[in-house]
C-alpha cells in the first residue's frame, strides 16, 4: 500500500514555463487537495476535490489548474511559472464518506525552484 | 469561516521535561482538531485527532493533547520530551459544516539533550 505519491520530488523551472505535479492515492480516498508549504506561512491550501469530476478553490487558487477525472489522480498544472511559486508542495488525501473527522494522509512533497 | 493560531514559533525544551504545544482554533460549528509533526525534508505525518467526548487524546509517540471548548484550545503535550522529538508541529481545524482543513503556521520543537 504506497499511500500517496508525489512526482517528481524536485525540479526547477524557468520563469514562463509550465509544467504538472503528479499526485496518485491507493486509498479509494474521495477527498484530495494541494498545499503549498511556504516559511513561516504554514500550509496553504491551493485547491482540492471532493471526488472525481468534482473540484473547487482554496486560498491561493491563482496561477495553478487542477481536474479529477479519476479517484486516484489529482494533477496540479503551473500555467506559467513565476518566481512567487517557489515552494514545497504537499498533495493529501481523506476519506470522505462515514466518519467525518478522518484524518488526511500526505505525500512527501514536490520542491520547486522557479527561477 | 475556520481559523487555527499557534502562537509560539519555537518551543525550546530539555530532553526529560514535559512539553507543551500551544493551539487556538476558531469555528463557526463543531471542530475537528488535529495534530501533525513533520521531519525534515519529509511530508506531514498523523499524531492525534480530536474525537467529540474525549477531552484528552492520546495519540502515536507518546503525545497527547487536552481539548478545551471554553478556551478554544488544543494544546498538544508529552510527559518526557526526546531529543527525537524535534520536529515541525502543525496544529490543523476543520469546521463539522466544511470539507478543508486548516493548519496554522507550525510551531518548531528543538529538544536539547
Amino acid at each position: 500500500n504506497a499511500g500517496v505519491t508525489q512526482t517528481p520530488k524536485f525540479q526547477v523551472l524557468k520563469t514562463g514555463q509550465s509544467m504538472t505535479l503528479q499526485c496518485a492515492q491507493d486509498m479509494n480516498h474521495e477527498y484530495m487537495s494541494w498545499y503549498r508549504q511556504d516559511p513561516g506561512m504554514g500550509l496553504r491550501l491551493i485547491h482540492y476535490s471532493v471526488g472525481a469530476g468534482i473540484t473547487d478553490q482554496g486560498e491561493v487558487p491563482n496561477g495553478y489548474n487542477v481536474s479529477r477525472s479519476t479517484t486516484e489522480d489529482f494533477p496540479l498544472r503551473l500555467l506559467s511559472a513565476a518566481p512567487s511559486q517557489t515552494s514545497v508542495y504537499f498533495c493529501a488525501s481523506k476519506r470522505e464518506s462515514g466518519a467525518r473527522n478522518t484524518e488526511a494522509f500526505f505525500g512527501q512533497g514536490t520542491r520547486l525552484t522557479v527561477v | 469561516a475556520q481559523s487555527v493560531a499557534q502562537p509560539e514559533d519555537q518551543v525550546n525544551v530539555a530532553e526529560g521535561n514535559p512539553l507543551t504545544v500551544k493551539c487556538t482554533y476558531s469555528v463557526s460549528g463543531n471542530p475537528y482538531l488535529f495534530w501533525y509533526v513533520q521531519y525534515p525534508n519529509r511530508g506531514l505525518q498523523f499524531l492525534l485527532k480530536y474525537i467529540t467526548g474525549d477531552n484528552l487524546v492520546k495519540g502515536s509517540y507518546g503525545f497527547e493533547a487536552e481539548f478545551n471548548k471554553s478556551q478554544t484550545s488544543f494544546h498538544l503535550k508529552k510527559p518526557s520530551a526526546l531529543v527525537s522529538d524535534s520536529a515541525l508541529y502543525f496544529c490543523a481545524v476543520r469546521d463539522e459544516g466544511y470539507s478543508t482543513l486548516t493548519f496554522g503556521k507550525g510551531t518548531m520543537l528543538l529538544v536539547s539533550p
